[in-house]
């Protein structure tokens, strides 16, 4: 099964300040179809999750442009380019490369 | 707008079944994969099973493999999924989910306590 490591496990941040989270798979995301199916999904207190982004770097609609995703391969980053209140609830990184899909443990941004 | 709205979660003892539905709305249901997701009490999330459009390819976590069965009925806009021989380790709020490598809409949730 493909793992996926995320990091930190929690994350401080001041309000407006930036914030990275890092997701490293144990084998490449590139699919046969030369697709490479990572997605990100923020999950607020309470909440459904959401999903963010995919295909490692694509923002869904109506996604604020302070989220951003890179990366390809096994090595994976969200960024948040100024943290906001509703920014704060956990976040996974999921791959749809391989069977089984599967989950990052997950990082809570939580304000400092 | 794309809405998944499940039904169906309760409180079960050990060894019972239970069965779950999602039915969908504001999209063509049957042009897409969909997926049963589940999370546990204070824990991340877990994939369940998945089905193709057609029913024909279906693939499940090892852990719920010959004891949960994904199903469809794309006339009815609505998944399924068969829980049989719950455990405690089953107890979670199941998300009926669409797609299958790109999950971009997700249900709010229907909760199942094996207990």
């Amino acid at each position: 099964d493909v793992v996926l490591t995320q990091s930190p496990l929690s994350l401080p941040v001041t309000l407006g300040q930036p914030a990275s989270i890092s997701c490293r798979s144990s084998r490449s995301l590139v699919h046969s179809d030369g697709n490479t199916y990572l997605n990100w999904f923020q999950q607020r207190p309470g909440q459904s999750p959401r999903r963010l982004l995919y295909y490692g770097s694509k923002r869904d609609s109506g996604v604020p442009e302070r989220f951003s995703g890179s990366g390809s391969g096994t090595e994976f980053t969200l960024r948040i380019s100024g943290v906001e209140a509703e920014d704060v609830g956990v976040y996974y990184c999921m791959q749809g490369t391989h069977w089984p899909l599967t989950f990052g443990g997950g990082t809570t941004v939580e304000i400092k | 707008e794309a809405q998944l709205v499940e039904s169906g979660g309760g409180l079960v003892q050990p060894g019972g079944s239970l069965r779950l539905s999602c039915v969908a709305s504001g999209f063509s249901f049957s042009s897409y994969w969909m997926t049963w997701m589940r999370q546990g009490p204070g824990k991340g999330l877990e994939w369940v099973a998945s089905m193709r459009q057609d029913g024909g390819e279906r693939y499940y976590v090892d852990s719920v493999k010959g004891r949960f069965t994904i199903s469809r009925d794309n006339a009815k806009d609505a998944l399924y999924l068969q829980m049989n021989s719950l455990r405690a380790e089953d107890t979670a709020v199941y998300y009926c989910v669409r797609g299958r490598s790109n999950m971009d809409v997700w249900g709010q949730g229907t909760t199942v306590t094996v207990s």
